[in-house]
């Protein structure tokens, strides 16, 4: 069975800074997917990035990137130039390939940006 | 214009009662999930469905019962509810079932009292 954990349970930072929110995850599959949750306090999940395991190249959209490290397992989510609507959970979530393929996710952390 | 919608979005309701949750997405996906969301933020996946078929059934309680008219809705029965079913309940799509994006409800948030 697939496991994510994000060790961090909250975490700060001052507006216009920048952060980074890790998670680790545990598989013996080598095709898989890899995914970053924002949870606002309206409740809406939204996709902020995903990351294809076969890929080497680090994801990247916007402000948000990711460096994935395979062989350690890792996938941590780069925010930079952190703005107030950043405020929110954060979830990393590990999706397998092929049938029956779901999504299990991390405990979450809570990002709060200061202005 | 909502891509995937639940109703309702707050239930209270007392223990032993049975209630439905009902979703509906409009973006001709052929998969469609239930997670629950605890009270400390944790989210696990309930159920998925496939053009109708289950695919997925999480170790759930036979109390919850999910039913799926038609690939567009998939519903959430849940039988003789307890405190702990006290949770929200995020309905989500995908166009398939291995699509790497999953699109999400606003979620449900069932309390028991």
């Amino acid at each position: 069975a697939q496991t994510v954990t994000q060790s961090q349970p909250e975490m700060s930072v001052q507006e216009a800074e920048t952060v980074t929110l890790s998670c680790t995850y545990d598989t013996s599959e080598n095709n898989y997917y890899l995914f970053w949750y924002k949870q606002p306090p309206s409740r809406q999940m939204i996709l902020v990035i995903r990351q294809e395991a076969y890929k080497q190249q680090n994801a990247t959209e916007n402000r948000f990137s990711v460096n994935f490290q395979k062989a350690a397992k890792s996938f941590s989510l780069k925010i930079s130039d952190s703005q107030l609507g950043d405020t929110a959970m954060y979830f990393c979530a590990f999706m397998n390939s092929g049938a029956n393929s779901k999504l299990t996710f991390g405990k979450g952390i809570t990002l709060s940006v200061r202005p | 214009d909502t891509a995937v919608s639940q109703t309702p979005k707050y239930l209270v309701t007392q223990m032993g009662n049975d209630k439905s949750i009902k979703c509906e997405q409009n973006l001709g996906h052929d998969t469609m999930y239930w997670y629950k969301q605890d009270s400390k933020k944790f989210l696990k996946i309930m159920f998925s469905y496939n053009n109708k078929e289950l695919i997925i059934n999480e170790t759930v309680p036979n109390r919850f019962s999910p039913k799926s008219p038609d690939k567009a809705h998939l519903n959430l029965h849940i039988n003789s509810l307890e405190l702990g079913d006290s949770a929200v309940y995020f309905c989500a799509s995908s166009q398939t079932w291995d699509s790497l994006q999953a699109f999400f409800g606003q979620g449900t948030r069932l309390t028991v009292v």
